[in-house]
């Protein structure tokens, strides 16, 4: 199986600017979810997306954030006006239907100054 | 506790020791799954336990589970400085969604 590439590995934004950040490739699966990691505390749950649709969205997912997934192979989470607070890294991550568990990708590191 | 907390937050053991770490949750779950993290990077998912579980092994690590308690343990054997990192322990509730809640991880760091 693929592993699961997340770009870029690092942005920085201005406050109030709009992000993109991509998962590429995913394959044939059908869960994904989005996670964050503040610096130095636990890994949040975001969003997941099953067949193409929100499953479920935590509180912080708010209205700023959107998922798509564009081209059938790309999941994109975008920000549209990123505050101070959105600094952390995000995984992007799909759940293995072996129920081995999830495959996360290797992250964006967001800062937004 | 919160859902999938670990103990202790920070572990610093000698090459060769093993390493025990422990984590608790509240509620209900499928399955629990414990993932390192080296510093800065991503999550490698280490194993998966069902709940229906109560034993797994996976090379040099060994998960239990106990239900009634609501904890499971991970133990890593003959650590290796390269085990040094972070282990989190995530659980996921029932039905289909498997959504993760992880807990604050433990730090462990071994001394060559």
């Amino acid at each position: 199986e693929p592993e699961v590439t997340q770009t870029p590995s690092h942005q920085v934004t201005q406050m109030g600017q709009e992000v993109i950040l991509r998962c590429v490739p995913i394959s044939n699966h059908l869960y994904f979810y989005w996670y964050r990691q503040i610096l130095g505390q636990k890994v949040e749950f975001l969003v997941s997306f099953y067949n193409n649709e929100i499953s479920e969205k935590s509180e912080i997912f708010d209205d700023q954030f959107s998922v798509e997934r564009p081209d059938g192979s790309n999941f994109t989470l975008k920000i549209r006006s990123t505050k101070l607070e959105d600094s952390a890294m995000y995984f992007c991550a799909r759940w293995e239907e072996s129920g081995a568990g999830y495959t996360f990708g290797s992250g964006t590191r967001l800062t937004v100054v | 506790s919160q859902q999938g907390e670990e103990d202790p937050q920070a572990l610093s053991i000698q090459e060769g020791e093993n390493a025990t770490m422990n984590c608790s949750y509240k509620t209900s779950i499928n399955n629990l799954q414990w993932y390192r993290q080296n510093s800065g990077r991503g999550l490698v998912h280490l194993i998966l336990i069902r709940s229906n579980e109560r034993e797994k092994h996976s090379g040099r690590l060994r998960v239990t589970l106990d239900t009634s308690k609501k904890s499971s343990s991970l133990l890593i054997t003959a650590s290796r400085a390269a085990d040094t990192a972070s282990y989190f322990c995530a659980t996921a509730p029932g039905g289909s969604n498997y959504k993760l809640t992880f807990g604050k991880g433990t730090l462990l760091t071994v001394n060559p």
